[in-house]
Order: structure tokens, then sequence, then C-alpha cells
């Protein structure tokens, strides 16, 4: 385990559909982290927040909305996704942005949009 | 502008044979260099890192990394390679100067063969 918890591990969903993705911390880490995976691509980095405010978005569109009420929780908020936005959605966090320490990640959550 | 490349998509090698999985890196800066693994189902899980220092860098699980700056490469390297080392495995590197996102590799998949 790495401290850093994911839910649901698995989401199908329609294009139509809301929903929201989870991730908890628990290693008292000041900057957490969207990542979409998909396969034989780099990960992409979506979203970054550091002290529970946005300091990043990498060109996401607007069908994903990330919140942070906590330095501990994250969530990605769905709406109206796409096909190919099918992936693995992993959240990470690390003690800060900023410096050298490297990133704790949740298992993923599998998502299949139909 | 920084960039990772893992030259292979996978590496096979025997139980109990040395195991090297390859990765160069570009930063116009000093490197920050990072090794993760992915088991399946599973999240990136941190291996080990090159700040500053000793150029050979040893992380979990016997895995150790050498730092060539003249080669700008960061190949992961372990003795003796079991079974269970079988997963795959992502070189990441960061600008060492201010605030830089980590850039990831597309991953090797390590297959050990028993």
């Amino acid at each position: 385990e790495t401290g850093v918890t994911q839910t649901p591990r698995h989401l199908v969903m329609g294009m139509t559909n809301k929903k929201s993705l989870k991730c908890e911390q628990h290693l008292g880490h000041n900057a957490m982290y969207w990542y979409k995976q998909s396969a034989k691509k780099p990960l992409e980095l979506m979203f970054v927040y550091s002290l529970e405010e946005r300091v990043e978005n990498n060109s996401v569109p607007s069908r994903f909305s990330p919140e942070c009420p906590n330095s501990s929780h994250l969530f990605l908020h769905l709406h109206t996704l796409q096909p190919e936005d099918s992936a693995l959605y992993l959240c990470a966090s690390s003690q800060d942005r900023y410096s050298s320490y490297e990133q704790y990640f949740g298992p993923g959550t599998r998502l299949t949009v139909t | 502008a920084q960039s990772v490349a893992q030259p292979e998509d996978q590496v096979n090698v025997a139980e109990g044979n040395p195991l090297t999985v390859k990765c160069t890196y570009s930063v116009s800066g000093n490197p920050y260099l990072f090794w993760y693994v992915q088991y399946p189902n599973r999240g990136l899980q941190f291996l080990l890192k090159y700040i500053t220092g000793d150029n050979l860098v040893k992380g979990s699980y016997g895995f150790e990394a050498e730092f060539n700056k003249s080669q700008t490469s960061f190949h992961l390297k372990k003795p003796s390679a079991l079974v269970s080392d079988s997963a795959l495995y992502f070189c990441a590197v960061r600008d060492g100067r201010g605030y830089q996102k980590v850039t990831f590799g597309i991953g090797t998949k390590l297959q050990v063969i028993p």
C-alpha cells in the first residue's frame, strides 16, 4: 500500500452520465495530482493541486472538473465524456511540488466510456 | 523542454540473470531522475531516484541505477532477476530548476522467464 487510495476501482459510464472519482492520501502531503494513463502513451498530467489550490491545468477538456476540498482529498468530476476518455486515471501525491520528492500513486480507476 | 526516452518496449531476461532497463533523458538544467514500477492493476510505485551525489543509486527490491551525465542516461539494473520483477517500468525526469513538472517515459515491460 502506498498510502493513496482511489475509488471506485472500475467505472463504466455512458456518454451522458455524470460521475466522480475520489482520491484520498494518508501521507500528510501538500501536493496532489491527476494523471491519465493510456496504453503505449506517456502518463499525461492533467491537474496539480498544491495546498488545495489548483496550480496547473494541462489543457484538459472542461468535461473533466477537479476539486480539492482539503489537502487529503481530491476529486475528478466527469460529465459528457467521450469514448476516447476511456483510460486508467491515477491520483498521486508528493510532499510538495517544488522539490525532488517522489510521487506516491494510488491504484487507479479504470474508466470505460460507452 | 525536457524529455525522456525508453528505447525498448519490452525486455526479456531469464530468472537469475542480470537485467538492465534503459533510459535516456534531456533537460536544460540539472536532472532529477526517477524510476517507478507498475504491477498489473496497480498504480506506479517509486523505486529510486537520483538528485545529486553518488552516481550509483540503490533502491527498493535490490534495484539500482547509474546516472551518467555524459551519456544522459539513467539505466535501471538488478544483478539477479526474479520472476516477481516482471512488470512495467517507467523512467521519469524533472528539471531541477524551480518548479517543473515530471515527464514520464512510455514504459518498458520487463518479462522474467523462469
